[in-house]
């Protein structure tokens, strides 16, 4: 069974850049076949998309994310990796990593837990 | 962008009875909406796609329905592990994701 697992820094200070990386087990993200997503989850709120990556490295960002927003691959190390610069406290938010299906397009079937990320002096 | 409205916010019900939950897009979505389940602390399960269609290892009991603005998903009889937070998705246009709907034990 896949499986993803976000790692990274709780705490960014504002206007530094936020970085996080999900590793994936149980599965090759280079088999193709799946987009790899980032998803965040603002306190109490609900989910917003921020972009996917295919192993290929092709991308595609929300378009209100997208001038601040970059997604990588490490297909070496069966990785994907979120940066988002010049971060504030609206960006306080739980991070997921999550598997995005390609038939059909665009929905969500294996997510990490979760990493809660918190932007603060 | 497409907004997802869901109603009701919070819906309080009995294990054993029926849940309905709803969610209308701010324009068509066609059949391009999916359901998820939340639990705390946990994250979303996927539960249907497209509209009607039963993720791998999702129960009879849970189905949806609807075309077009307006979809329900509907829980034949609570189970106690059904109160969650639902929330619809759209692929239409984008991604977007409705605010939810609390389901809590009456």
């Amino acid at each position: 069974q896949v499986q993803l697992q976000e790692s990274g820094p709780g705490l960014v200070k504002p206007s530094q850049t936020l970085s996080l990386t999900c590793t994936v087990s149980g599965g090759s993200i280079s088999s193709g076949g799946y987009y790899w997503s980032w998803i965040r989850q603002l306190p109490g709120k609900g989910l917003e998309w921020i972009g996917y990556i295919y192993y290929s490295g092709s991308t595609y960002y929300s378009s209100s994310l997208k001038s601040r927003v970059t997604i990588s691959v490490d297909t070496s190390k069966n990785q994907f990796s979120l940066k988002l610069s010049s971060v504030t406290a609206a960006d306080t938010a739980v991070y997921y990593c999550a598997r995005t299906m390609t038939s059909p397009l665009y929905y969500f079937d294996y997510w990490g837990q979760g990493t809660l990320v918190t932007v603060s002096s | 962008e497409i907004v997802l409205t869901q109603s009701p916010a919070t819906l309080s019900l009995s294990p054993g009875e029926r849940a309905t939950l709803s969610c209308r897009a701010s324009q068509t979505v066609s059949n391009s909406l999916a359901w998820y389940q939340q639990k705390p602390g946990q994250a979303p399960r996927l539960l249907i796609y497209d509209v009607s269609n039963r993720a791998t290892g999702i129960p009879a009991r849970f189905s949806g329905s609807g075309s077009g603005t307006d979809f329900t998903l509907t829980i034949s009889s609570l189970e106690p592990e059904d109160f969650a937070v639902y929330y619809c998705q759209q692929r239409s246009n984008w991604i977007t994701f409705g605010q939810g709907t609390r389901l809590e034990i009456k």
